[in-house]
């Protein structure tokens, strides 16, 4: 059974400090690994998606992608109290979307 | 442009009746996905569309569960002799085509109870 594990948190963070997120997977045939972000409440919205080993950057956010070690990250810079939200971590291999729990991330002014 | 829109946003049943959840997906998005969310889980996938035909439907916790797309746009998911332990949120996601990596757009969801 395909697996992605979170850290559930909540990861805490001063506002204006980088906040890491991380996520395993267990099916080496994935291909496409995505991070979704979820307010309370609300649907996921997805803000990045990373395909290939090494580091991709949109912005204040990173996303890390080591498939040796099937781990995924997410790096969000100069944090803000908006960055608070749930943070999923979701996986494919020409199969549907396997999600993790989520970290809760909160970021504290 | 328009979003992902489902409907209703709220339902409210009782044990043992019968529910249906609508979709609209994004304009000319050929796939629809059906996902399921519990209060702390992330979403667990349900059944995917291609066009007017089901795709995948591994993720149907049992025959109680069912989806159609009749015309390849709008989806309905149907939920028969509902329990206690269907209530949660009900995502509809949709993508311009399935090839591998393409994103999902996900609706804002019904959340379901069971009374």
């Amino acid at each position: 059974q395909k697996e992605v594990e979170q850290n559930s948190g909540p990861l805490s963070v001063p506002e204006g400090a980088i906040a890491s997120l991380n996520c395993t997977y267990s099916d080496r045939g994935s291909q496409s690994f995505f991070w979704y972000r979820q307010y309370s409440g609300k649907s996921p919205e997805l803000i990045m998606s990373i395909y290939s080993n090494g580091d991709k950057e949109d912005g204040r956010f990173t996303a890390q992608l080591n498939k040796a070690s099937q781990y995924v990250s997410l790096l969000i810079r100069d944090s803000q109290p908006s960055d608070s939200a749930t943070y999923l971590c979701a996986v494919s291999g020409n199969t549907p979307l396997v999600f993790g729990k989520g970290t809760r991330l909160s970021v504290i002014a | 442009g328009a979003g992902v829109s489902q409907t209703p946003s709220n339902k409210v049943t009782e044990k043992g009746k019968y529910v249906e959840l609508r979709c609209d997906p994004i304009s000319g998005h050929t796939a629809l996905y059906w996902y399921r969310q519990s209060l702390g889980q992330g979403p667990e996938f349900l059944i995917y569309f291609q066009g007017t035909g089901a795709a995948d439907d591994s993720g149907l916790p049992n025959d109680r569960f069912f989806a159609v797309r009749p015309e390849g746009s709008v989806s309905t998911l149907k939920i028969q002799r509902t329990e206690r332990g269907d209530s949660a949120v009900y995502l509809c996601a949709s993508s311009p085509g399935t090839r591998e990596g393409v994103t999902q757009y996900f609706g804002p969801g019904t959340r379901l109870t069971v009374l």
